[in-house]
């Protein structure tokens, strides 16, 4: 059975503080992964994509992999209160798609 | 109209009701996704269709059927529905022939099965 682990949360981060969100995941031939940001009661929405071990940057977000230890992790610099929300991770391997619970982040003003 | 869009937004229905969901999506994809949303559950993908065709079908029950006339439209159509059916129900679309890249979701429509 494949698995996306992420930690349901309330993550609670100060504005300006750098939030940390992580998800583990069982299959080690998984492919691609992403990030998805999910608003109360609006449909997810893509803030990152990482494919290869290491970091990738994308504005105040950064994703990093590491296949050896089956984690993947979003980190968000100055955290804003417009960053609260649920954050989806999600994995591809084979023929499938699998994805996390996601992790509720909330930016204390 | 920009994106994916979906049609209802809401829909109540009966158990012995027959209803459809509409997805269309304006950003030239080229694969389309079911997914269904339930509460502390997480996103589970139902139906695939690259190129208008079904790729994947995730031992979904028959009495969600899906419909792909091209590569711009998806439907879910829905006949006999139980009360744990009640979920959102949200559509998305991909920009390759490669399933399961970058997905862009639909709003979404929020079913509930009285």
């Amino acid at each position: 059975q494949k698995e996306v682990e992420q930690n349901s949360g309330p993550l609670s981060v100060p504005e300006g503080a750098i939030a940390s969100l992580n998800c583990t995941y069982s299959d080690r031939g998984s492919q691609s992964f992403f990030w998805y940001r999910q608003y109360s009661g609006k449909s997810p929405e893509l803030i990152m994509s990482i494919y290869s071990n290491g970091d990738k940057e994308d504005g105040r977000f950064t994703a990093q992999l590491n296949k050896a230890s089956q984690y993947v992790s979003l980190l968000i610099r100055d955290s804003q209160p417009s960053d609260s929300a649920t954050y989806l991770c999600a994995l591809v391997g084979g023929d499938k798609i699998i994805f996390g619970k996601g992790t509720r982040l909330h930016i204390l003003p | 109209e920009t994106g994916v869009t979906q049609t209802p937004r809401h829909l109540v229905m009966g158990m012995t009701n027959k209803k459809s969901l509409k997805c269309e999506q304006h950003l030239g994809h080229n694969a389309m996704y079911w997914y269904k949303q339930s509460a502390k559950k997480p996103l589970e993908l139902m139906f695939v269709y690259s190129l208008e065709e079904r790729v994947e079908n995730n031992s979904v029950p028959s009495r969600f059927s899906p419909e792909c006339p091209n590569s711009s439209h998806l439907f879910l159509h829905l006949h006999t529905l139980q009360p744990e059916d009640s979920a959102l129900y949200l559509c998305a679309s991909s920009p390759t022939q490669r399933v399961y890249n970058e997905q862009f979701f639909g709003p979404g429509t929020r079913l509930t099965v009285l």
